[in-house]
């Protein structure tokens, strides 16, 4: 069974500075995929990037990215120049064979002035 | 930009009552998925349906729980008889190929047991 782990409750960074959150999971198959998913206070879920396994380059979309480091099973997500509106739960999810995401617990980003 | 929807927002039923909660995914996608997740916790998967069946299904979802696609466009998540512990957030999600695709999500329904 895959689990996604996120080692981190809470954080908070100040507008316009740089935050890494952090993933690791575990898992037995050779093809999957990871996502980050923004959920803010509305409760919807919104997808922020997601990472092939088996591409060696980190993905990219705007001021968000990852840090993929497949042989650590290491999954980070660092966002660049934080906005206000970046403030909200962060989850880190997995696929594979089967059909579901496997979540994380997430982390509680709060962006401050 | 096609979105998931999903209706009613919010609903507040008793204990031991039936509740369908209603999703329209977008339109040329394939795959259909139910989540949920408790306050305060992490999201869980409840099941998956491809083709008009399911295809997996958790631990969660369980005899109560059915699904549906009624027509081309809704797909239901039935609860034949509420408890107090089914209160949560009940995602639709729906994503276009197969599913390490990204899964897009509906803005929830939010259930409440009473």
């Amino acid at each position: 069974a895959q689990t996604v782990t996120q080692s981190q409750p809470e954080m908070s960074v100040q507008e316009a500075e740089t935050v890494t959150l952090s993933c690791t999971y575990d898992t037995s198959e050779s093809n999957y995929y990871l996502f980050w998913y923004k959920q803010p206070p509305s409760r919807q879920m919104i997808l922020v990037i997601r990472q092939e396994a088996y591409k060696q380059q980190n993905a990219t979309e705007n001021r968000f990215s990852v840090n993929f480091q497949k042989a650590a099973k290491s999954f980070s997500l660092k966002i660049s120049d934080s906005q206000l509106g970046d403030t909200a739960m962060y989850f880190c999810a997995f696929t594979g064979t089967a059909s579901k995401l496997t979540f994380g617990t997430g982390t509680r980003l709060q962006v401050t002035l | 930009e096609p979105e998931v929807t999903q209706t009613p927002s919010h609903q507040v039923t008793q204990m031991g009552q039936e509740v369908i909660l209603r999703c329209v995914p977008i339109s040329n996608h394939l795959y259909f998925y139910w989540y949920r997740q408790i306050l305060g916790q992490k999201v869980e998967f409840l099941v998956s349906f491809y083709n008009n069946e399911i295809s997996e299904k958790s631990e969660i979802f369980d005899d109560q729980f059915s699904v549906e696609r009624p027509d081309g466009s809704n797909f239901t998540l039935k609860i034949r008889s509420t408890k107090l512990e089914d209160s949560a957030m009940y995602f639709c999600a729906s994503s276009e190929l197969h599913p390490t695709y990204e899964q897009y999500f509906g803005p929830g329904t939010r259930l409440t047991v009473t």
